[in-house]
């Protein structure tokens, strides 16, 4: 069964940092996506970026980045310039694409930007 | 506006007392979700569905039932409900599997 993993419940960085969200998985298969996701303090949940597995390009999304490593089934999302909008719980996410959809979520990470 | 819609958006029943909690998409999207969110536990889906009378289940199914009888409408009905069933419930569509997911507002239920 695929699990994931966040091992950074919370975490805080200062605006205009950097800051690096982490996120390993484990899975046997060899096709896949990956997705970080947003909540903020409203509630709607927000794609950041979305990564296919196939594609060793890592993805990008304006301030938002992925360091994805297959190999090692890690998933880290980079937020630079770190804005006080950031301020959310961030969701990582599986989904396999043999077979079934369905999704698998890592327990969130809580992101405060202080000013 | 292209969205996805949940009703009610807070509920406070009790055990035993049938519920559905509707979910409506405007997008024509075929892929609909259900999620529940718990603290510590982040979300885990209940049960999804690829198209029109294709429902599949998610990992944690007990206790619910969905249904697609129309592709914008997804229902998630509790027969049922139970205490350990409070949580906030997310509905989610996207094109396809793989393509990005939209979510409703969320639904806060409480069952006494």
């Amino acid at each position: 069964a695929q699990t994931v993993t966040q091992s950074q419940p919370e975490m805080s960085v200062q605006e205009a940092e950097t800051v690096t969200l982490s996120c390993t998985y484990d899975t046997s298969e060899s096709n896949y996506y990956l997705f970080w996701y947003k909540q903020p303090p409203s509630r709607q949940m927000i794609l950041v970026i979305r990564q296919e597995a196939y594609k060793q390009q890592n993805a990008t999304e304006n301030r938002f980045s992925v360091n994805f490593q297959k190999a090692a089934k890690s998933f880290s999302l980079k937020i630079s310039d770190s804005q006080l909008g950031d301020t959310a719980m961030y969701f990582c996410a599986f989904m396999r694409t043999s077979g079934t959809y369905k999704y698998i979520f890592g327990t969130g990470t809580r992101l405060k930007v202080l000013a | 506006e292209a969205q996805v819609t949940q009703n009610p958006r807070y509920l406070i029943t009790v055990t035993g007392k049938k519920l559905t909690v509707t979910c409506s998409q405007n997008m024509n999207h075929e892929y609909m979700s259900w999620y529940r969110q718990d603290p510590g536990l982040g979300l885990r889906q209940i049960y999804y569905s690829m198209n029109v009378e294709v429902t599949d289940k998610g990992d944690v199914p007990e206790g619910y039932k969905v249904s697609r009888k129309e592709k914008r409408n997804f229902p998630l009905i509790l027969e049922s409900p139970s205490p350990n069933q409070t949580s906030l419930y997310f509905c989610a569509s996207s094109l396809g599997g793989r393509s990005e997911q939209f979510f409703g507002p969320g639904t806060r239920l409480t069952v006494l």
